[in-house]
């Protein structure tokens, strides 16, 4: 299947930092992406979705000016998150979906990097 | 809009026990059904999907049937292993275009030897 990466798999920051995380299709190009955020025994909660190109779309309740994303090719996404918090600790998810065809049947598949997981201290 | 209700947790099973995870849903039309894996530390995998009615998702023994009647897609294991514990999520997405996916809030499951 296809792969994707994100890098890095954890960072440790001081308050009032910036973290950058990458998000790359390695086998196939995106053109959009998803960022989700993972709260310690919760589920994935929809952040943005990051469009090639243009700018991304955010989810209510999600700062734009925060959580900056950028997807400037069809194989990289990145978040930074500016200014970072102890609230802002948490477990990132990217993914992609890749479409394939089989049998004459083309088939849409969502596909994840490892996470990264965020502490800011 | 789009939902997706699970099966609270955590759930603890002795090794060779039958496991089920309960898994309900509300979509607009006919969307595409998951089963996520999370591994302890680990990002997501997907462990099977069905894209219509009556479709069954099967992978490392695991089983889940697309119910529209009952809108349901619940998980299934015969004999659960140590190695299974891990965190289950249930996700719905619509089969068209770059949509995201819509996640249950997971289930942990850990399972003793």
């Amino acid at each position: 299947g296809a792969v994707v990466s994100q890098h890095p798999s954890w960072v440790i920051c001081k308050s009032g930092t910036s973290v950058k995380i990458e998000c790359r299709s390695l086998d196939f190009q995106a053109t959009t992406m998803f960022w989700y955020r993972q709260f310690p025994k919760q589920s994935l909660m929809l952040m943005a979705t990051s469009n090639e190109g243009s700018k991304a779309t955010y989810e209510q309740g999600v700062e734009k000016d925060k959580f900056l994303i950028n997807h400037a090719s069809l194989t990289l996404s990145t978040l930074t998150v500016t200014s970072a918090h102890p609230e802002d600790s948490s477990f990132y998810i990217c993914s992609a979906r890749a479409s394939f065809s089989t049998t004459g049947r083309t088939n849409t598949e969502a596909f994840f990097g490892q996470g990264t997981r965020l502490t800011v201290v | 809009g789009n939902s997706v209700t699970q099966m609270e947790g955590p759930v603890t099973l002795s090794e060779e026990a039958f496991l089920t995870i309960n898994c309900t849903y509300t979509a607009t039309g006919y969307p595409s059904l998951f089963w996520y894996v999370q591994y302890p530390g680990e990002g997501l995998q997907l462990l099977l999907k069905a894209t219509k009615a009556d479709d069954k998702g099967s992978n490392k023994g695991f089983e889940a049937t697309y119910r529209k009647e009952t809108t349901s897609f619940h998980l299934e294991k015969g004999s659960v292993q140590v190695s299974d514990s891990a965190v289950y999520f249930c996700a719905l997405t619509r089969n068209s275009g770059n949509t995201p996916l819509v996640f249950g809030k997971g289930t942990r499951l850990s399972v003793i030897a």
